[in-house]
């Protein structure tokens, strides 16, 4: 059974860091590109990242490139967005996801998201 | 990068069908066949209802069904039941480096 976990989320100021990670099992976490999606308090869901399944190549929304690295470990099964320069718009439930299968883009597998509260 | 127009919400008694609309581009829902739908319950994380416009994963009520017309795609659900209520996400690829556009999120009420 495909599982994904995130853990990492919290409460931090304006300008903080954070990284999230998201510890996957039941699958082959090596043959897969993996996604970051987020959803804030009340609103819809936003693609925020996506990577490579051996790292080589990331994308990431307008919104968010220049301050998060997506990132993978592939020996541990783990997937991590590191959050820099944090802004009160990025408060959200931050999803990690796997597509159904690879060459199909679409989000079959989530976690069951952490949130992320930036605030003073 | 906007978001792909949905109807904020959309109602229908039980056993009736109801169809929620997805608006995109001729760079997003109108140039690839990788429109998918998502259900969310309250509190839950979204569910995967339809992939490649009129692909059901498996387990997926038939129900549920996708098409596409130029830069539009559609979801129809089929017998209503109260247990589709809640919110409806559309989801395209897209042309450009941040390959994957969302829509506005539709909320289903069974009447």
């Amino acid at each position: 059974e495909v599982q994904l976990v995130e853990s990492g989320g919290g409460l931090v100021q304006p300008g903080g860091s954070l990284r999230l990670s998201c510890a996957a099992s039941g699958f082959s976490f090596s043959s897969y590109w993996m996604y970051w999606v987020r959803q804030a308090p009340g609103k819809g869901l936003v693609w925020v990242a996506r990577i490579f399944n051996d790292g080589s190549m990331t994308n990431y929304a307008d919104s968010v490139k220049g301050r998060f690295t997506i990132s993978r470990d592939n020996a541990k099964n783990t997937l991590y967005l590191q959050m820099n320069s944090l802004r009160a718009e990025d408060t959200a439930v931050y999803y990690c996801t796997r597509v159904i299968v690879t060459g199909t883009p679409a989000f079959a597998y989530w976690g069951q998201g952490t949130l992320v509260t930036v605030s003073s | 990068q906007s978001a792909l127009t949905q109807p904020a919400s959309v109602s229908g008694s039980p056993g009736q069908s109801i169809t929620i609309s997805c608006i995109g581009t001729s760079s997003d829902v109108g140039a690839y066949n990788h429109v998918s739908w998502y259900q969310q319950h309250p509190g839950k994380a979204p569910k995967l209802m339809i992939y490649d416009v009129s692909n059901r994963p498996s387990g997926v009520s038939n129900r549920f069904s996708g098409s596409k017309s130029g830069n539009t795609a559609s979801l129809t659900i089929s017998g209503l039941q109260a247990e589709d209520e809640g919110d409806y996400y559309c989801c395209s690829y897209k042309s450009g480096s941040a390959p994957y556009v969302f829509g506005t999120g539709t909320k289903v009420t069974v009447l």
